[in-house]
């Protein structure tokens, strides 16, 4: 089936620091992978996506490649700052002919300290 | 301004009485979804709706119900809540089925 794993936390950095979150995900078909973040006291909001291999999605100084041989879709922001500081969910959905599927992974709290 | 909405914020319950949540999104959105937030699970997907009278279940929807008689709006009942049953509840819709989902700013239960 498809399915997401990400790396578990916490984790605490000072500021300046680089990020790196894991996720790596199955799937039986192609699908579109997610980078949500939640701040404290809020709900979800997108933080990047992509859609096929080999795609980046950026945003906010953050990145992430879609690597099929891998399957992975690691988080990476090469400069933290005191405002990262929330929970970073994994996601991928599966849109098939005849199925269905979204999974996100348990997410990971992220605290940097200045 | 896009948003969607989610009433009430927090809600502090008794074991077996029925209660709804409402979710109301003004975004002519298709899809409609709610999730449960836990410690250690992430968020798992409790229904969701592909439109207007179509709904389906996710992972987890023992417990729960839902209807979507209008487009905009999307509540999810809980017609005997149980102590399990308290979580952090989330309420998101998308354009259509696989895409960028928007969130609800979530709401608190606990089911005593």
């Amino acid at each position: 089936g498809n399915s997401v794993t990400q790396m578990e936390g916490p984790v605490t950095l000072s500021e300046e620091a680089f990020l790196t979150i894991n996720c790596t995900y199955t799937a039986t078909g192609y699908p579109s992978l997610f980078w949500y973040v939640q701040y404290p006291g809020e709900g979800l909001q997108l933080l990047l996506k992509a859609t096929k291999a080999d795609d980046k999605g950026s945003n906010k100084g953050f990145e992430a490649t879609y690597r099929k041989e891998t399957t992975s879709f690691h988080l990476e922001k090469g400069s933290v700052q005191v405002s990262d500081s929330a929970v970073y969910f994994c996601a991928l959905t599966y849109l098939g002919p005849n199925d269905y599927k979204l999974s996100f992974g348990a997410g990971t709290t992220v605290t940097v300290r200045a | 301004e896009a948003q969607v909405t989610q009433n009430p914020r927090y809600l502090i319950t008794v074991t077996g009485k029925k209660l709804t949540v409402t979710c109301s999104q003004n975004m002519n959105h298709e899809y409609m979804s709610w999730y449960r937030q836990d410690p250690g699970l992430g968020l798992r997907q409790i229904y969701y709706s592909m439109n207007v009278e179509v709904t389906d279940k996710g992972d987890v929807p023992e417990g729960y119900k839902v209807s979507r008689k209008e487009k905009r709006n999307f509540p999810l009942i809980l017609e005997s809540p149980s102590p399990n049953q308290t979580s952090l509840y989330f309420c998101a819709t998308s354009p259509y089925l696989g895409e960028t989902q928007y969130f609800g700013p979530g709401t608190r239960l606990l089911v005593l």
